[in-house]
This record gives C-alpha cells, structure tokens and sequence, in this order.
C-alpha cells in the first residue's frame, strides 16, 4: 500500500550544524513532493516542493534531493537554527489523483544551544 | 494576508451532540480539505473538495460530512461525535488539485 516514511522519529543536532532529514516512499507513481514543517500549536507550513522531473531544489538554508532509483527524499538545512526546531513532514502525491497528500509520521528535529 | 482559518480552535463536547468546525481561505483556492492528526497514524485526508459543489471522500469519512457552497468555506460536521474523533483537525486549500497546500492552525476537538 501507499506509505511514506521517515527515516528517524528524532534528529539532534548543533545549533550552526547542518542537518539531514530522510523519508522513503513507497510508490513509485508519486511525481510531486513537498516538506512540511510543524511548529507546536500551529499547523503544518511549506518549506520547499519538488517534483518528480528534477532531482534537486534549492530553497533559502534548505535543500531537497530526491532519489526516484530508490525512493528517497531528504531535507537538508543548512547552519540549522534554534528556530528549525519542529516536526518536519514529506509529503508525496501522484498527479490526477484525488490531489490527496501522503504524510509520513514526521520527524522531530531539536536543535541544542 | 493570505490564510485559512478554522473555528474553533479548541472544542470539548460530548458523544452525540452535533458540532461544525468552519474553514474559509482567502486565497479564491478551488482545492480544499480536511485531515486529522493523531500519534503514530499521521495526516490522514478526511474529505476534500475541488470546486464548489464538488465533494469527495478521503481515507476516513466516516462519521464526518462536509460541504462546499462557497469557494472560501467548507466547513466539517460531525453529527453524532464520537470518542475516536478526539483528534487535532486541519484544513487546507491549495490553488489546484496536487499543488502546494496552505494550512489552517487546526482545531482540537475533545469528544467525552
């Protein structure tokens, strides 16, 4: 069945570090993706999309690569911020579908001082 | 500012007692849905629309409705609520069916 997922529940990481989120997905007729990051309390907001004809898209600080030989896609911040801290969501959906997104289970990114 | 907003935010009710959670986007998004989110299951599509008049399921209607008599609303009723709808709910609105979808602040409902 459909599934996205995350690599890691919880990522740590130094504030100035640059940090690497993973998901796998799982089907192979998704040809849009886009991260998602979630604040306590709020709901989840837009970071940087990709699709399916490209392999990688810079944003301001993030990253996405997408690896479609193996169904990968990661989020790469760069010089990662107390203010990254959050829950970070992929997301996958297949064109003329139902415009449904599949989220993985999220990842917790914490950001030590 | 361009957004979508949910009432309540918060909401503690009792089995049976019908309750309507609204949503409007200012964004004239054709493309509107609903999600709820609980530990360990996810964002999970409830209902989705994608214009006026035109509703559909997603991965867990039941006990839920929604209509879209507008373009800027489409708000989720739950006739009956029931303990297994305690959840955080989402709307969202994207411009077009598989683009980039805009997030309300969510509603947590409590069903006692």
């Amino acid at each position: 069945g459909e599934s996205v997922g995350l690599h890691l529940p919880t990522l740590s990481v130094q504030e100035g570090d640059n940090s690497i989120i993973n998901c796998a997905y799982s089907n192979s007729a998704s040809d849009y993706f886009i991260w998602y990051k979630q604040e306590s309390g709020k709901g989840p907001q837009f970071i940087i999309d990709i699709r399916s004809n490209m392999d990688k898209r810079q944003g301001q600080r993030v990253t996405v690569l997408l690896n479609k030989t193996v169904k990968h896609l990661s989020l790469q911040i760069a010089a990662t911020q107390p203010g990254d801290s959050a829950v970070y969501f992929c997301a996958e959906n297949i064109s003329g579908n139902t415009g449904k997104l599949i989220f993985g289970q999220g990842t917790t990114l914490q950001v030590k001082p | 500012e361009a957004q979508v907003t949910q009432n309540p935010r918060y909401l503690i009710t009792v089995t049976g007692k019908k309750l309507t959670v609204t949503c409007s986007q200012n964004m004239n998004h054709e493309y509107m849905s609903w999600y709820r989110q609980d530990p360990g299951l996810g964002l999970r599509q409830i209902y989705y629309s994608m214009n006026v008049e035109v509703t559909d399921k997603g991965d867990v209607p039941e006990g839920y409705k929604v209509s879209r008599k507008e373009k800027r609303n489409f708000p989720l009723i739950l006739e009956s609520p029931s303990p297994n709808q305690t959840s955080l709910y989402f709307c969202a609105s994207s411009l077009l069916k598989g683009g980039e979808q805009f997030f309300g602040p969510g509603t947590r409902l409590t069903v006692l």
